[in-house]
C-alpha cells in the first residue's frame, strides 16, 4: 500500500521569505503522480501544483515550486516570497495512475504560519 | 461552474441516529470518493465509487455506507453515528484515468456526533 509522511506538522516563515514543506512518499508503482493541497481556514482543498512521475522537468506555478526526486520518494514544496495569504494546512497526496479511480492518498498536513 | 455540492455542511447528531450527507456533482463524472479529515491523519478514504452501482471499499469504511443510484449523486450513510465519527467529510469527484488528475472536492461537512 501507498504511505505518504509529512514529517512537519508545523512550520513558520517570515514574510517575503521562502520556505520549504517536505514530503516522501513509499510506492512500488513507476507511474504516478503527486500533489500539493492547500487548506486555508476556511477548510476548502486547494490545488496547488501537480508533478507526473514520469516528467524529469520540476513543476512549478508562480511562486511554488516543487524538488522531485523520484529515486529518493521525496517531493517537497518551496514556496517563495511567502504572503500572509499562504498561510495554512498543506497537504502532499500521491495518486497512481490507473484507468479505474482516483483515489489520492494525503500525508498528515503541514500547519505553515506566515510572519508579518 | 462545475462543482461538487455537499449537504449539510454542518451538523450536530446524537449517537445512534441515522444520518445521511448528499454529494452532487454537475460534471458527469465516472468517479467519486468520501474522505474524513482528522487532526495529525490528514485526509483518509471512505469509501469510491467508480460508477453507477459500482461502489467499493476504502480505509476507513466503518460505520458507513454509501450508494450510487445515480450519477450524479453519491451520499455518505452513517446508520448509527458514534463520537468518534465526528470528523470534517469531503466529497470528490473525478473522471478516470490520466484525465482523473483534476479532483474536485466539496467544500466539506462538520459532522459532530454528542
Amino acid at each position: 500500500a501507498q504511505t505518504v509522511t509529512q514529517s512537519q506538522p508545523e512550520m513558520s516563515v517570515q514574510e517575503a521569505e521562502t520556505v520549504t514543506l517536505s514530503c516522501t512518499y513509499d510506492t512500488s508503482e513507476s507511474d504516478y503522480y503527486l500533489f500539493w493541497y492547500k487548506q486555508p481556514p476556511s477548510r476548502q482543498m486547494i490545488l496547488v501544483i501537480r508533478q507526473e512521475a514520469y516528467k524529469q522537468q520540476n513543476a512549478t506555478e508562480n511562486r511554488f515550486s516543487v524538488n522531485f526526486q523520484k529515486a529518493a520518494k521525496s517531493f517537497s514544496l518551496k514556496i517563495s516570497d511567502s504572503q500572509l495569504g499562504d498561510a495554512a494546512m498543506y497537504f502532499c497526496a500521491y495518486r497512481r495512475t490507473e484507468t479505474s479511480g482516483s483515489r489520492l492518498t494525503f500525508g498528515e498536513g503541514t500547519q505553515l504560519t506566515v510572519n508579518p | 461552474e462545475a462543482q461538487v455540492t455537499q449537504n449539510p455542511r454542518y451538523l450536530i447528531t446524537v449517537t445512534g441516529k441515522k444520518l445521511t450527507v448528499t454529494c452532487s456533482q454537475n460534471m458527469n463524472h465516472e468517479y467519486m470518493s468520501w474522505y474524513r479529515q482528522d487532526p495529525g491523519l490528514g485526509l483518509r478514504q471512505i469509501y469510491y465509487s467508480m460508477n453507477v452501482e459500482v461502489t467499493d471499499k476504502g480505509d476507513v469504511p466503518e460505520g458507513y455506507k454509501v450508494s450510487r443510484k445515480e450519477k450524479r449523486n453519491f451520499p455518505l450513510i452513517l446508520e448509527s453515528p458514534s463520537p468518534n465519527q465526528t470528523s470534517l467529510y469531503f466529497c470528490a469527484s473525478s473522471l478516470r484515468g490520466r484525465a482523473g488528475n483534476t479532483i474536485y472536492f466539496g467544500e466539506g461537512s462538520w459532522l459532530t456526533v454528542v
